[in-house]
């Protein structure tokens, strides 16, 4: 059972557009994590947001946490064939880690 | 400083089979964590040992236990395979830092195919 919802599951987009992936909870975080997973590969963190409201900038990737710390966003501007990938939210807090179902990202060139 | 590695990369078992996965942690991470990944759904927390006792338990049945060694590696191990048990078995490291796990350091994972 998957306790965070990421939407949507797949998108399939054109090299240059933007793109925004959601995460959401009906519980509040303590803290949440972007991953990204890359076909034959692990999932590598791209970032943790703690504070409700952060904003985090990674070059093209923009993250934002929800006020109430129950939801996030991750948006990509002009995206790259690169981007293409599986992208995981997960709340983290004590021993364990729990990730979301993920959105799958392709980007044509 | 070496990554997390995981052996082997691929197997085939049949149903009612065991395995064992094996895993090498990041230098200096004492806690590894465990996640099944189905194809199309994000990895499923197994268990996470720390200082070679587990540290938490995932909604997994007893058929599926571990270990962590003195160096912090660690195995897998799941007994009378089911077919559902086809999966990528990922591990994580990480440094274990209070109550709080932090980053995980994935390796790029074990396949397993349950015929």
């Amino acid at each position: 059972t998957q306790l965070l919802e990421q939407s949507p599951q797949f998108l399939s987009i054109q090299e240059g557009e933007n793109l925004t992936v959601y995460c959401n909870s009906s519980s509040v975080f303590s803290s949440l994590q972007w991953y990204r997973q890359e076909p034959g590969e692990g999932p590598v963190l791209l970032v943790t947001v703690v504070t409700g409201g952060e904003v985090k900038k990674l070059k093209r990737l923009t993250f934002q946490f929800g006020d109430a710390r129950k939801d996030s966003s991750l948006h990509i501007t002009a995206a790259q064939t690169g981007d293409t990938g599986l992208y995981l939210c997960a709340r983290t807090g004590g021993f364990k880690t729990i990730f979301g179902a993920g959105t799958r990202l392709f980007v044509k060139a | 400083e070496t990554g997390v590695t995981q052996s082997p990369t691929h197997l085939i078992k049949t149903r009612g089979q065991q395995v064992t996965l094996r895993c090498s942690s990041q230098s200096g991470h004492n806690t590894v964590s465990w996640y099944q990944q189905a194809l199309g759904q994000g990895p499923q927390f197994i268990f996470q040992y720390y200082r070679e006792e587990e540290n938490g338990r995932g909604n997994f049945p007893p058929r599926f236990s571990g270990l962590q060694f003195p160096n912090y590696s660690s195995e897998l191990n799941v007994n009378a395979l089911e077919l559902d048990d086809s999966a990528l078995y990922l591990c994580a490291s990480s440094l274990a830092l209070g109550s709080n796990t932090g980053e995980l350091f994935f390796g790029e994972g074990s396949r397993l195919t349950v015929l």
